[in-house]
């Protein structure tokens, strides 16, 4: 089955700074990558997603890039702010369920 | 998007029983997913409910320890059974929409 490996699993940048997360897949079959923002005591929040026929895609602050060759998609978030500060999740469709990668926790100082 | 309501936000059980939780969609949806969340950890994905006949439940989760009923396309409740400290865990509910995958603000349970 799908396997999602999400690196780092902590990060810590100065606000203004930019962020970056980085996630691979194993099932060359995903054709769908959501990003999901989870604050304390909440659920799951999706920020950006991004699909097999696309290889880029950006919104505001945020944007995602997919290389299908390499099995690689990543998160980037520009000009951070402290309330970017929460767990970000990478997840790729395998069917028609999510399966997730282990988080980072990101913190944004300023 | 789907907006969905899970029922309890958060329990306390004692171990050997059972609790119910319930998710309510805004809209009719035709994927519905449960996923538990241990402390500090990532979404695992428990079963797929569906609309109509018995769950799909991943490796490592059975319906004896976890039944789901799925009675139409807006509701769904994920028992948790003879419960001990190892079920304390974020429950969450999710379905698939045609703007992604949104999820319920997860039952927070604690097994003692």
């Amino acid at each position: 089955g799908e396997n999602v490996e999400q690196h780092p699993s902590t990060l810590s940048v100065q606000e203004g700074d930019s962020a970056v997360i980085k996630c691979t897949y194993s099932d060359s079959a995903s054709n769908y990558f959501p990003w999901y923002k989870q604050e304390l005591g909440k659920g799951p929040q999706l920020i950006i997603d991004i699909r097999s026929n696309v290889g880029e895609k950006k919104d505001q602050r945020i944007a995602v890039t997919l290389n299908k060759t390499a099995k690689h998609f990543s998160l980037h978030i520009t000009e951070t702010q402290p309330e970017d500060s929460a767990v970000y999740f990478c997840a790729a469709m395998a069917g028609t369920a999510l399966i997730f990668g282990k988080g980072t926790t990101l913190s944004v100082s300023s | 998007s789907a907006v969905i309501s899970q029922k309890p936000s958060r329990d306390i059980c004692q171990r050997g029983t059972s609790l119910t939780i319930q998710c309510q969609v805004d809209s009719q949806v035709t994927m519905m997913f449960w996923y538990r969340q241990q402390p500090g950890q990532s979404l695992t994905l428990i079963a797929t409910a569906n609309q109509g006949s018995e769950a799909t439940y991943e490796s490592g989760f059975v319906i004896d320890k976890f039944p789901i009923s799925r009675p139409n396309l807006t509701f769904s409740t994920l028992t948790v059974s003879n419960m001990s400290p190892e079920d304390s865990s974020i429950y969450l509910c999710s379905v698939g929409w045609v703007d992604g995958y949104t999820f319920g603000s997860g039952t927070r349970l604690t097994v003692v």
